[in-house]
């Protein structure tokens, strides 16, 4: 099984503030990894595909690259809406695997 | 707009039994694969089962297998969950989920999610 580990598992921020995270997975995943935004009792949106093309509708503050095993969220201005927990994911291979999460707060 | 709407939740004893259901709309449902996707309370997101467009391609989590069962109706336009043996570890909402652009193949990220179904396993 491909294991994605996401890091930090959380981070403080302020409105305005570029925030960076990171999903390692274990194995390559080539460039079937995509990014999710999750609010509290919602279901997940996704941001990003195949690690660096942008979803439909998403706004261009949110930017992803990467590929084999080493992939980044980019958010260059953080807004109130951003706050939520994001989640990495491979599609790569079955079992297909989520990273644990980065939960962003404000600072 | 795209739609996908969870329904078969509930309060269901270890070891009991439930049918999850997701009906589709707005889209040609048999033009893409499905997945179910569980979140513990308070857990992050796991992956429990894939089907392919024509249903005749399906792949489970080893956490599941052997007690759950994946399925379609095409000609309803809705997919199914079929959850046996249940236990405590399996709480959880249960979303079901649209590949972004394929019925087999390699899976894409999954671009609709319905608005979930709770299942709590408890005596």
């Amino acid at each position: 099984d491909i294991q994605m580990t996401q890091s930090p598992s959380s981070l403080s921020a302020s409105v305005g503030d570029r925030v960076t995270f990171t999903c390692r997975a274990s194995q390559s995943v080539s460039t079937y990894l995509h990014w999710y935004q999750q609010k509290p009792g919602k279901a997940p949106k996704v941001l990003i595909y195949s690690a660096s093309s942008l979803q439909s509708g998403v706004p261009s503050r949110f930017s992803g690259s990467g590929s084999g095993t080493d992939f980044t969220l980019t958010i260059s201005s953080l807004q109130p809406e951003d706050f939520a927990t994001y989640y990495c994911q491979q599609t790569y291979s079955v079992p297909l695997t989520f990273g644990q999460g980065t939960k962003v707060e404000i600072k | 707009e795209v739609q996908l709407l969870e329904s078969g939740g509930g309060l269901v004893q270890p070891g009991g039994s439930l049918r999850l259901s997701c009906a589709a709309s707005t889209f040609t449902f048999r033009n893409y694969a499905m997945s179910w996707v569980r979140q513990a309370p308070g857990k992050g997101l796991e992956w429990v089962s894939s089907i392919g467009g024509d249903g005749g391609d399906t792949k489970y989590a080893d956490s599941v297998k052997g007690r759950f069962t994946i399925s379609r109706d095409n000609s309803k336009n809705t997919l199914y969950l079929e959850v046996n043996s249940l236990r405590a570890d399996d709480t959880a909402v249960y979303y079901c989920a649209k590949d972004q652009f394929r019925a087999n193949g390699r899976f894409d990220a999954f671009d609709i999610w319905g608005q979930g179904t709770m299942v709590t396993v408890s005596s």
